[in-house]
């Protein structure tokens, strides 16, 4: 069955610090990975998405993520965070081909220390 | 970018009663919505497809008579909770897929039965 695991529940880093969100998937066909962010009062927004391709894939925000098929992650990264980063960050996988059904993780909550 | 909307953005509600919940793409057409349910501290979890002028295709464990979806336009679904209880009580979020495949997420919708 597909799944994805975000290993860490809540996450805290000062401002300025580098950031590294895990993020492993389960599914058996190739993946259509995808990093949202969710803050208080605002939808889910898309960070990044990886289909295919180069497998380094950057988005917005100056996030980028690593897809490793050898290790089924997806692991979401920023070399330098800042306060209004603090916000819940989710891993889904899209399951029967791109946006058809998304999968997510259960999130990982990061804290930014001034 | 794509906006979608949900109204009302919180409902509190007496238990037995039922409430409905508006989901409106505001500036594409949407061929697909789908309804999520959020627990506090937890993951979204899928809960059923709608597309345009179909059936709505329940994920296993959704009590769909419970859960009524109709999806009327290309603009608008709408999620009705009959008979809610307090384990009903949750956050609803919707996203609205367009014609290429990107999905966009509704702010979400606070439910709270008494």
């Amino acid at each position: 069955a597909q799944s994805v695991t975000q290993p860490d529940i809540h996450i805290t880093v000062s401002e300025g610090a580098s950031l590294e969100l895990r993020c492993n998937y389960s599914y058996g066909a190739t993946p259509y990975l995808f990093w949202y962010v969710q803050s208080p009062g605002q939808g889910l927004q898309l960070l990044l998405k990886y289909f295919s391709g180069d497998t380094l894939v950057q988005g917005i925000k100056g996030f980028e993520a690593e897809f490793k098929r050898s290790q089924s992650s997806f692991n979401l990264r920023k070399p330098s965070v800042h306060w209004s980063d603090a916000a819940e960050y989710f891993c889904a996988v899209g399951v029967s081909g791109g946006y058809n059904k998304l999968i997510f993780g259960a999130g990982t909550r990061l804290a930014v220390h001034p | 970018g794509a906006v979608v909307s949900q109204h009302p953005s919180w409902v509190i509600c007496k238990s037995g009663t039922s409430v409905k919940i508006e989901c409106r793409s505001l500036d594409f057409q949407a061929t697909t919505m789908f309804w999520y349910r959020q627990f506090p501290k937890q993951s979204l979890m899928l809960m059923a497809t709608s597309n345009e002028g179909s059936k709505a295709t329940y994920e296993q464990g959704v009590e769909k008579d419970k859960f009524l979806i109709n999806h009327a336009s290309l603009t608008l679904s709408t999620l009705t909770v009959t008979s809610a209880h307090p384990e009903d009580s949750s956050f609803y979020i919707c996203s609205a897929r367009d014609s290429i495949y990107e999905q966009y997420f509704g702010p979400g919708t606070r439910l709270t039965v008494t």
